[in-house]
Protein backbone atom coordinates (compact mmCIF):
# COMPACT_ATOMS: atom_id res chain seq x y z
CA UNK A 1 0.00 0.00 0.00
CA UNK A 2 1.82 3.36 -1.23
CA UNK A 3 2.57 5.47 2.04
CA UNK A 4 4.08 8.96 2.80
CA UNK A 5 7.46 8.73 3.72
CA UNK A 6 9.60 11.16 5.27
CA UNK A 7 13.22 11.47 5.71
CA UNK A 8 15.71 12.00 8.08
CA UNK A 9 13.76 10.31 11.12
CA UNK A 10 15.64 12.19 13.88
CA UNK A 11 17.56 15.56 13.11
CA UNK A 12 19.43 17.39 15.57
CA UNK A 13 20.76 20.72 15.28
CA UNK A 14 21.77 24.21 16.75
CA UNK A 15 20.00 26.97 17.14
CA UNK A 16 20.46 29.25 14.33
CA UNK A 17 21.18 26.94 11.62
CA UNK A 18 19.25 25.92 8.84
CA UNK A 19 17.34 22.39 8.29
CA UNK A 20 15.79 20.76 5.37
CA UNK A 21 13.12 18.29 6.14
CA UNK A 22 12.08 15.90 3.37
CA UNK A 23 9.30 14.17 2.05
CA UNK A 24 7.98 12.20 -0.63
CA UNK A 25 4.26 11.61 -0.55
CA UNK A 26 2.18 9.38 -2.06
CA UNK A 27 2.61 9.38 -5.62
CA UNK A 28 -0.73 10.44 -7.28
CA UNK A 29 -1.57 12.72 -4.71
CA UNK A 30 -1.55 16.34 -5.51
CA UNK A 31 -2.22 18.34 -2.20
CA UNK A 32 0.53 18.24 0.55
CA UNK A 33 0.75 19.06 3.96
CA UNK A 34 3.38 19.65 6.83
CA UNK A 35 2.14 19.62 10.64
CA UNK A 36 4.08 19.78 14.11
CA UNK A 37 3.66 18.52 17.32
CA UNK A 38 5.58 19.79 19.93
CA UNK A 39 6.20 16.98 22.62
CA UNK A 40 2.99 16.81 24.92
CA UNK A 41 0.95 19.00 22.79
CA UNK A 42 -1.73 18.60 20.01
CA UNK A 43 -0.81 18.35 16.19
CA UNK A 44 -0.76 21.85 14.26
CA UNK A 45 -1.14 22.50 10.97
CA UNK A 46 1.47 24.75 9.21
CA UNK A 47 1.29 24.50 5.74
CA UNK A 48 -0.71 23.02 2.76
CA UNK A 49 0.55 23.44 -1.23
CA UNK A 50 -0.83 22.55 -4.39
CA UNK A 51 -0.36 23.23 -7.65
CA UNK A 52 3.19 24.69 -7.19
CA UNK A 53 2.34 27.05 -4.26
CA UNK A 54 1.12 27.39 -1.06
CA UNK A 55 -2.77 27.12 -0.57
CA UNK A 56 -3.18 27.90 3.39
CA UNK A 57 -1.14 28.38 5.74
CA UNK A 58 -1.05 29.11 9.66
CA UNK A 59 0.06 31.92 12.11
CA UNK A 60 3.04 29.60 13.50
CA UNK A 61 4.36 29.63 9.22
CA UNK A 62 6.57 32.65 9.62
CA UNK A 63 8.88 33.76 7.48
CA UNK A 64 11.37 31.42 8.66
CA UNK A 65 9.26 28.61 7.17
CA UNK A 66 9.19 27.77 3.52
CA UNK A 67 8.20 24.42 1.53
CA UNK A 68 8.77 23.49 -2.30
CA UNK A 69 8.87 20.66 -4.60
CA UNK A 70 11.74 20.43 -6.11
CA UNK A 71 11.24 17.52 -8.24
CA UNK A 72 7.92 15.63 -9.08
CA UNK A 73 8.85 13.78 -5.86
CA UNK A 74 9.97 15.96 -3.03
CA UNK A 75 8.29 17.89 -1.02
CA UNK A 76 10.31 19.73 1.43
CA UNK A 77 10.21 22.05 4.36
CA UNK A 78 13.22 24.75 5.38
CA UNK A 79 13.03 26.07 8.54
CA UNK A 80 16.01 28.90 7.72
CA UNK A 81 17.10 29.72 11.17
CA UNK A 82 16.18 27.58 13.64
CA UNK A 83 15.19 28.32 17.21
CA UNK A 84 14.72 26.02 20.41
CA UNK A 85 10.85 26.18 20.21
CA UNK A 86 11.05 24.27 16.80
CA UNK A 87 11.95 21.49 18.46
CA UNK A 88 8.92 18.87 17.60
CA UNK A 89 7.99 16.27 15.59
CA UNK A 90 7.18 17.12 11.95
CA UNK A 91 4.77 15.51 9.76
CA UNK A 92 3.90 15.24 6.24
CA UNK A 93 0.50 14.28 4.92
CA UNK A 94 -0.91 14.31 1.71
CA UNK A 95 -4.61 13.69 -0.26
CA UNK A 96 -5.22 12.69 -3.65
CA UNK A 97 -7.05 15.91 -4.18
CA UNK A 98 -10.27 14.58 -7.07
CA UNK A 99 -12.06 18.05 -6.05
CA UNK A 100 -13.44 16.96 -3.11
CA UNK A 101 -11.48 18.73 -0.33
CA UNK A 102 -13.69 15.95 2.26
CA UNK A 103 -10.79 13.47 1.74
CA UNK A 104 -8.34 11.78 3.98
CA UNK A 105 -5.22 13.26 4.88
CA UNK A 106 -2.84 10.53 4.81
CA UNK A 107 0.81 11.08 7.54
CA UNK A 108 4.14 10.46 7.15
CA UNK A 109 6.14 8.33 9.99
CA UNK A 110 7.28 11.71 10.88
CA UNK A 111 11.01 13.65 11.62
CA UNK A 112 11.55 14.37 15.32
CA UNK A 113 14.10 17.88 15.61
CA UNK A 114 15.79 19.11 17.95
CA UNK A 115 17.30 22.45 18.17
CA UNK A 116 19.85 22.73 20.90
CA UNK B 1 -8.76 28.66 21.23
CA UNK B 2 -9.36 25.18 21.42
CA UNK B 3 -11.93 24.44 18.22
CA UNK B 4 -11.66 20.61 18.60
CA UNK B 5 -11.49 19.34 22.35
CA UNK B 6 -10.97 15.72 23.66
CA UNK B 7 -11.72 16.24 27.17
CA UNK B 8 -10.22 12.64 28.57
CA UNK B 9 -7.06 12.36 28.46
CA UNK B 10 -7.15 8.99 28.63
CA UNK B 11 -9.39 5.66 28.88
CA UNK B 12 -8.97 2.55 30.37
CA UNK B 13 -11.22 -0.41 28.69
CA UNK B 14 -11.30 -4.09 29.29
CA UNK B 15 -10.40 -6.25 26.07
CA UNK B 16 -13.69 -7.12 24.38
CA UNK B 17 -15.81 -4.89 25.65
CA UNK B 18 -16.71 -1.04 24.21
CA UNK B 19 -14.48 1.75 23.94
CA UNK B 20 -15.95 5.42 23.38
CA UNK B 21 -13.64 8.19 22.62
CA UNK B 22 -15.25 11.19 22.48
CA UNK B 23 -14.92 14.60 20.99
CA UNK B 24 -16.78 18.33 21.28
CA UNK B 25 -15.90 21.05 18.71
CA UNK B 26 -16.95 24.78 18.47
CA UNK B 27 -16.25 26.01 15.04
CA UNK B 28 -19.92 25.27 13.41
CA UNK B 29 -18.20 25.75 9.72
CA UNK B 30 -15.54 22.35 10.26
CA UNK B 31 -18.18 19.90 7.69
CA UNK B 32 -15.60 16.98 7.74
CA UNK B 33 -14.34 14.91 10.94
CA UNK B 34 -11.54 12.19 10.98
CA UNK B 35 -10.59 9.65 13.58
CA UNK B 36 -6.77 9.07 13.23
CA UNK B 37 -4.99 6.54 15.79
CA UNK B 38 -0.81 7.39 16.70
CA UNK B 39 1.34 5.03 18.07
CA UNK B 40 4.41 6.67 19.88
CA UNK B 41 7.14 7.93 17.32
CA UNK B 42 4.94 7.31 14.61
CA UNK B 43 2.42 9.65 12.63
CA UNK B 44 -0.90 9.66 13.08
CA UNK B 45 -2.90 6.51 11.12
CA UNK B 46 -6.65 7.41 9.60
CA UNK B 47 -9.37 5.19 10.90
CA UNK B 48 -12.47 6.46 9.65
CA UNK B 49 -14.47 9.62 8.45
CA UNK B 50 -17.46 11.07 8.62
CA UNK B 51 -18.92 14.32 6.51
CA UNK B 52 -21.50 16.71 7.88
CA UNK B 53 -24.63 15.10 6.17
CA UNK B 54 -24.20 12.17 7.62
CA UNK B 55 -25.05 11.09 11.13
CA UNK B 56 -23.24 8.09 11.16
CA UNK B 57 -20.19 6.03 9.40
CA UNK B 58 -19.48 2.45 9.83
CA UNK B 59 -16.02 0.85 9.25
CA UNK B 60 -15.67 -2.94 10.59
CA UNK B 61 -15.22 -2.43 14.34
CA UNK B 62 -15.65 1.37 13.97
CA UNK B 63 -17.97 3.69 13.99
CA UNK B 64 -18.45 7.38 14.43
CA UNK B 65 -21.41 8.53 15.22
CA UNK B 66 -21.83 12.95 14.67
CA UNK B 67 -24.37 15.29 16.80
CA UNK B 68 -24.35 18.09 14.87
CA UNK B 69 -26.90 20.01 17.04
CA UNK B 70 -24.74 19.50 20.03
CA UNK B 71 -21.28 19.95 17.90
CA UNK B 72 -20.19 16.36 19.26
CA UNK B 73 -19.24 13.57 17.71
CA UNK B 74 -18.07 9.99 19.07
CA UNK B 75 -16.15 6.94 18.37
CA UNK B 76 -17.18 3.40 19.32
CA UNK B 77 -14.66 0.72 18.93
CA UNK B 78 -15.99 -2.83 19.47
CA UNK B 79 -15.07 -4.92 20.60
CA UNK B 80 -12.22 -2.98 22.10
CA UNK B 81 -8.78 -5.44 21.38
CA UNK B 82 -4.84 -5.40 22.77
CA UNK B 83 -3.87 -3.69 20.06
CA UNK B 84 -6.03 -0.84 20.09
CA UNK B 85 -3.96 0.18 22.89
CA UNK B 86 -2.99 3.99 21.18
CA UNK B 87 -3.57 7.61 21.50
CA UNK B 88 -6.96 8.74 19.13
CA UNK B 89 -6.80 11.80 17.84
CA UNK B 90 -10.04 13.87 16.65
CA UNK B 91 -9.41 16.39 13.67
CA UNK B 92 -11.59 18.62 11.85
CA UNK B 93 -11.39 20.86 8.59
CA UNK B 94 -14.32 23.14 6.61
CA UNK B 95 -15.55 26.84 6.28
CA UNK B 96 -12.78 26.69 3.35
CA UNK B 97 -10.03 25.48 5.49
CA UNK B 98 -7.94 22.81 4.31
CA UNK B 99 -5.89 22.05 6.82
CA UNK B 100 -6.63 19.39 10.02
CA UNK B 101 -7.36 21.15 13.55
CA UNK B 102 -6.60 18.23 16.05
CA UNK B 103 -7.76 17.77 19.63
CA UNK B 104 -5.17 16.95 22.22
CA UNK B 105 -5.83 13.42 21.93
CA UNK B 106 -7.03 10.86 23.97
CA UNK B 107 -5.00 7.97 25.08
CA UNK B 108 -6.29 4.27 25.07
CA UNK B 109 -5.31 1.61 27.20
CA UNK B 110 -7.21 -1.76 26.45
CA UNK B 111 -6.98 -3.90 29.92
CA UNK B 112 -6.46 -8.16 29.21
Amino acid sequence: EPEVTQTPSHQVTQMGQEVILRCVPISNHLYFYWYRQILGQKVEFLVSFYNNEISEKSEIFDDQFSVERPDGSNFTLKIRSTKLEDSAMYFCASRRGGGNRQETQYFGPGTRLLVL
Amino acid sequence: DQQVKQNSPSLSVQEGRISILNCDYTNSMFDYFLWYKKYPAEGPTFLISISSIKDKNEDGRFTVFLNKSAKHLSLHIVPSQPGDSAVYFCAASGGGADGLTFGKGTHLIIQP
